[in-house]
This record gives C-alpha cells, sequence and structure tokens, in this order.
C-alpha cells in the first residue's frame, strides 16, 4: 500500500471541464511533487512544492493550477485541458532537503483522459 | 545537466541474480545516484540510492564504480514480482529537481 495516497484513481473530462486532481500525505514530508507520464514513457516532473510554497515550476501551462493548501495536502487544478494532456499524473512527496539523498514517496497516481 | 545512460530492455529467470547496468559519465562530484522501479499500473517505488561505496538494502545491491560514471543495480534472485522498469537517476540541484530517463524494462521469465 502507497503512503501517499491520490484520487481520484481516473478521471474523464471535456475540454471546457474544470476538475481537481487530490493528493494526500501523512509522512510529515514538507516537499510535494507532480509528475506527468505519457504512456511507455518516464514521468516528467512538472511542480515542486517546498514548505507549502512554489519552488519548481518546468514551464507547465496555465491550464494546469497547483496548490498546496497545508503539508499534507497536494491539488492539480485543471481547466480547460487539450486532448495530448491525457496521462497518469502522478504525485511524490520527500523530505525537502538540502541533499540529495532523500527519497520520494509516489502514489499510484491519477489517469485522465481528455475528450 | 548530468544524463543517464540505460539499455532499453533486460531479461532474466526467475531466481537468477540481475545485473542492471547505468552510465553516468558527466556526473558530478555531489550527485547522488538513485534507483526506482515501476510495476504495471503503479507510480515509481524507491529501490535504493548512493554516492561512492557500494549499497545494500533489503531490495537490492548498488555497486558505483570507483570513477562513479557507472553504477549497476543487483537483484539477487529476480522474482516474477521485479518485472517492472527500473530507472537510474542522478538528483542534481539543490535536491528537488529530479529527471527520469527512459529506464531498463526488466522482463522476468519463470
Amino acid at each position: 500500500d502507497t503512503e501517499v495516497t491520490q484520487t481520484p484513481k481516473h478521471l474523464v473530462m471535456g475540454m471546457t471541464n474544470k476538475k481537481s486532481l487530490k493528493c494526500e500525505q501523512h509522512m510529515g514530508h514538507r516537499a510535494m511533487y507532480w509528475y506527468k507520464q505519457k504512456a511507455k514513457k518516464p514521468p516528467e516532473l512538472m511542480f515542486v512544492y517546498s514548505y507549502e510554497k512554489l519552488s519548481i515550476n518546468e514551464s507547465v501551462p496555465s491550464r494546469f493550477s497547483p496548490e498546496c493548501p497545508n503539508s499534507s495536502l497536494l491539488n492539480l487544478h485543471l481547466h480547460a485541458l487539450q486532448p495530448e494532456d491525457s496521462a497518469l499524473y502522478l504525485c511524490a512527496s520527500s523530505q525537502p532537503t538540502g541533499g540529495r539523498n532523500q527519497p520520494q514517496h509516489f502514489g499510484d497516481g491519477t489517469r485522465l483522459s481528455i475528450l | 545537466d548530468a544524463k543517464t545512460t540505460q539499455p532499453n530492455s533486460m531479461e532474466s529467470n526467475e531466481e537468477e541474480p540481475v545485473h542492471l547496468p547505468c552510465n553516468h559519465s558527466t556526473i558530478s562530484g555531489t550527485d547522488y545516484i538513485h534507483w526506482y522501479r515501476q510495476l504495471p499500473s503503479q507510480g515509481p517505488e524507491y529501490v535504493i540510492h548512493g554516492l561512492t561505496s557500494n549499497v545494500n538494502n533489503r531490495m537490492a545491491s548498488l555497486a558505483i564504480a570507483e570513477d562513479r560514471k557507472s553504477s549497476t543495480l543487483i537483484l539477487h534472485r529476480a522474482t516474477l514480482r521485479d518485472a517492472a522498469v527500473y530507472y537510474c537517476i542522478l538528483r542534481y540541484n539543490y535536491g528537488q529537481n529530479f529527471v527520469f530517463g527512459p529506464g531498463t524494462r526488466l522482463s522476468v521469465l519463470p
């Protein structure tokens, strides 16, 4: 069982819809991440939050809007998505480290389909 | 940015050891080498990481070359459950950026 919980597991939405993906962890981690993974490709980093503040945005289009309301919760708000945004969206958490030796813990993702 | 190269795919027989190689010739002195794996329909799972010395844990061993330009993930006895995509990753920047390479798809034959 994963310690990072993502909901929903599957989401189908139209291009004009607004929806949100949710990620929750209770490991006391203060860094949280959103990744996008297309079929048979590796995950690609989208956003990083450290101590509830956005620290990395990998030039992600504004139709994706992240939010970190508290240290346990990470949301990804979706609006006016395109069919090419269909993918598996993964959330991860870790200790916000100055060192590079902290592993990330991943959820099992939300599979998003845009009609 | 330091990058990694791995074979696209490998096969192993069940209960035999598996050596998964990774080349990282442009690694910097303070880059940690991380290995993750992704089983079908799951998120990536941390396997092991190291800096210079070889590392062992309950899942695997990590052998790091003396010049740190390559490393090998060792699964001592492959099981069917070990069939996954294995990613070798160098952590650079200030511990937050995390770039997955294409990974090695491991098949385990019964």
